[in-house]
């Protein structure tokens, strides 16, 4: 099993839309978690910290579920330009490991 | 803030040039520098991890004597790919993290990248 496991899409929504991914991790241990978006031959961007509380963002929500050990991105009134690859990453107490999932690929459509 | 700069973003040599990848943090000091490289439509795969002052850890299967790494600064990592082949070929990516107390690790941030093709 990966660490850090995620769907790879891809998710294909109408514009407007509200869509949601998980990101699931094998390891207790995990610190803090990120989501990152990614743009074809492009870099990944920090989109959000994932707090234990849960944060918002905008239109983009992140929660984390310790006890089943899963974060999640919530995407409001999708936009077109929300189109991207997205990447969760793990990283683990008192190291600097990060550990990135595959990424879920989200194609908005008009 | 937390603005990572990576240079040159587009190589394009000959076969069996060495290639010198720069990644600077430019608005804070990253004790700690990653690069990856990243193959069309895969994933991102860490190379190795580089500590200021350090030897870099390298990934399992990452042949340190091809991809040398030199992190001399808190502020200035280089990699270098030694006689390069068309099969080193890729997307080379940096990122930078600085580590905010025990067990506690900021996010990572990425330079642009480096889109090296040998010819």
């Amino acid at each position: 099993r990966k660490e850090v496991e995620q769907d790879p899409g891809p998710f294909n929504v109408p514009e407007g839309a509200t869509v949601a991914f998980n990101c699931t991790y094998s390891n207790s241990a995990s610190q803090s978690f990120f989501w990152y978006r990614q743009d074809c031959r492009k870099e990944p961007k920090l989109l959000m910290s994932v707090y234990s509380s849960g944060n918002e963002d905008g239109r983009f929500t992140a929660q984390l579920n310790r006890a089943s050990q899963y974060i999640s991105l919530l995407i409001r009134d999708s936009k077109l330009s929300d189109s991207a690859t997205y990447l969760c990453v793990v990283t683990y107490s008192g190291t600097y490991k990060y550990i990135f999932g595959t990424g879920t690929r989200l194609k908005v459509l008009a | 803030g937390a603005v990572v700069s990576q240079h040159p973003s587009w190589v394009i040599c000959k076969s069996g040039t060495s290639v010198k990848i720069e990644c600077r943090s430019l608005d804070f000091q990253a004790t700690t520098m990653f690069w990856y490289r990243q193959f069309p439509k895969q994933s991102l795969m860490l190379m190795a991890t580089s500590n200021e002052g350090s030897k870099a850890t390298y990934e399992q299967g990452v042949e340190k004597d091809k991809f040398l790494i030199n992190h001399a600064s808190l502020t200035l990592s280089t990699l270098t790919v030694t006689s390069a082949h068309p099969e080193d070929s890729s997307f080379y990516i940096c990122s930078a993290s600085v580590k905010q107390g025990w067990g506690s690790n900021q996010p990572q941030h990425f330079g642009d990248g480096t889109r090296l093709s040998i010819l």
